[in-house]
């Protein structure tokens, strides 16, 4: 069945520092990849999306790149900021069921100013 | 603004109480969802609905109810079945590009 594998955090990063955040997964078919961002207490919001292998998707200087060979879509962002300090989780649809989405667990970002 | 709301934000209830979660969106989606998540967790899917009159359960429909009598609103209810019910729970619906967008989420807390 399709799953979604996260790296475990809490990441800790200090201002300006690079960010990769490590997602794979396990999909029949082609899914759909996604990245959601959760600040504490609100809901989760889109970040970026890709629906075919070898897209890029971007958005607010975060990147992720659909590679199908190695079944990952790791998150990447050049300088982090302390308000990127939030929990993001990777996400995937598609396959047998389209309705259903997949979640990692999340990965728990700080950024230290 | 287009959106989904979900109301109370925190909500409080005793054990053996049934309560409802509101959920309004004015996106005109088609497709709703209701998810739970627990400290430190990713999400659950409680149930589904694809069009008005329908709906599906998810991974962890047990304990909980819903209705889809209109397009706009797919109000939960927590019975007093729910083992656990102490959680976040989010309500979602399916944008055109396949993606889902998130209300901000009720805090329940049972006592």
């Amino acid at each position: 069945g399709n799953s979604v594998t996260q790296m475990e955090g809490p990441v800790t990063l200090s201002e300006e520092a690079f960010l990769t955040i490590n997602c794979t997964y396990t999909a029949t078919g082609y899914p759909s990849l996604f990245w959601y961002v959760q600040y504490p207490g609100e809901g989760l919001q889109l970040l970026l999306k890709a629906t075919k292998a070898d897209d890029k998707g971007s958005n607010k200087g975060f990147e992720a790149t659909y590679r199908k060979e190695t079944t990952s879509f790791h998150l990447e962002k050049g300088s982090v900021q302390v308000s990127d300090s939030a929990v993001y989780f990777c996400a995937l649809r598609g396959g047998v069921n389209f309705n259903k989405f997949y979640f990692g667990s999340g990965t728990k970002l700080n950024v230290k100013p | 603004d287009g959106g989904i709301t979900q109301s109370p934000k925190y909500l409080f209830r005793k054990e053996g109480q049934n309560v409802t979660l509101s959920c309004e969106q004015n996106l005109n989606h088609d497709a709703m969802y209701w998810y739970r998540q627990d400290p430190g967790q990713g999400l659950r899917l409680i149930y589904y609905s694809q069009i008005v009159n329908d709906f599906q359960k998810g991974d962890i429909a047990e304990g909980y109810s819903v209705s889809r009598e209109k397009k706009e609103s797919f109000p939960l209810t927590v019975t007093s079945a729910q083992k656990n019910p102490t959680a976040f729970y989010l309500c979602a619906s399916d944008g055109t590009g396949g993606e889902q967008y998130f209300g901000p989420g009720t805090r329940l807390t049972v006592t």
